[in-house]
């Protein structure tokens, strides 16, 4: 079946730092992949669509300039959170969309900045 | 053998019938258990969150979890058009890394 990985699995990171979070579709190939934030308990939240090749598209109040999305190939996107702050420690989580539309979650990135 | 198998679906039932949604698993150190909901192009929702076993209920909503059959259950009372939907369950041990479940798409019928 359909597998999505996420690398690191926990980060914990100074203020002020960059931090990149990698989502792999590892058996099938995905054109779209979304990035979702979750607090503790609570629903997950879209940041934003990930296309492959193209620019993504992030959601009403998302600062596309602080959470750099890079979709370069089929298999892989990257999330970078730019000049982390406490306020950005969540639970990232990213989904892959295989053709047509099964959504494949990924086990989440635990982002702590101290 | 996936960690956690949950049937796809659809499942399509009448309005106002109970609806039985499951998923099972197969890693004993799970503890956390979560069921989500997600509508066409939105994030999911969590509807539900356990810890360890037994049943919870928030209103028309009840999980029970069976860890001695590594068994999880979401029943719906009184089904709307509005729970139409895809709900996943999703499942954690103390790392937190979520497990979850393909997703069964739910299929209210007026």
């Amino acid at each position: 079946g359909a597998v999505v990985s996420q690398h690191p699995s926990w980060v914990i990171c100074k203020s002020g730092t960059s931090v990149k979070i990698e989502c792999r579709s590892l058996d099938f190939q995905a054109t779209t992949m979304f990035w979702y934030r979750q607090f503790p308990k609570q629903s997950l939240m879209l940041m934003a669509t990930s296309n492959e090749g193209s620019k993504a598209t992030y959601e009403q109040g998302v600062e596309k300039d602080k959470f750099l999305i890079n979709h370069a190939s089929l298999t892989l996107s990257t999330l970078t959170v730019t000049s982390a702050h406490p306020e950005d420690s969540s639970f990232y989580i990213c989904s892959a969309v295989e053709v047509p539309d099964t959504q494949y979650f990924g086990p989440g990135t635990r982002l702590t900045v101290l | 053998q996936k960690e956690v198998e949950q049937d796809p679906g659809p499942l399509s039932v009448p309005e106002g019938a109970i609806v039985s949604l499951n998923c099972t698993y197969s890693n004993s150190a799970f503890q956390y258990f979560m069921w989500y909901r997600q509508y066409s192009r939105k994030g999911p929702e969590l509807l539900m969150y356990t810890y360890s076993s037994g049943n919870k209920e928030d209103g028309r909503f009840t999980a029970q979890v069976d860890k001695s059959s590594k068994y999880i259950s979401l029943f719906i009372r009184d089904s709307q058009p509005s729970d139409s939907a895809t709900y996943l369950c999703a499942m954690s041990d103390s790392n937190y890394q979520l497990i979850w479940g393909a997703g069964t798409k739910l299929i209210i019928k007026p």
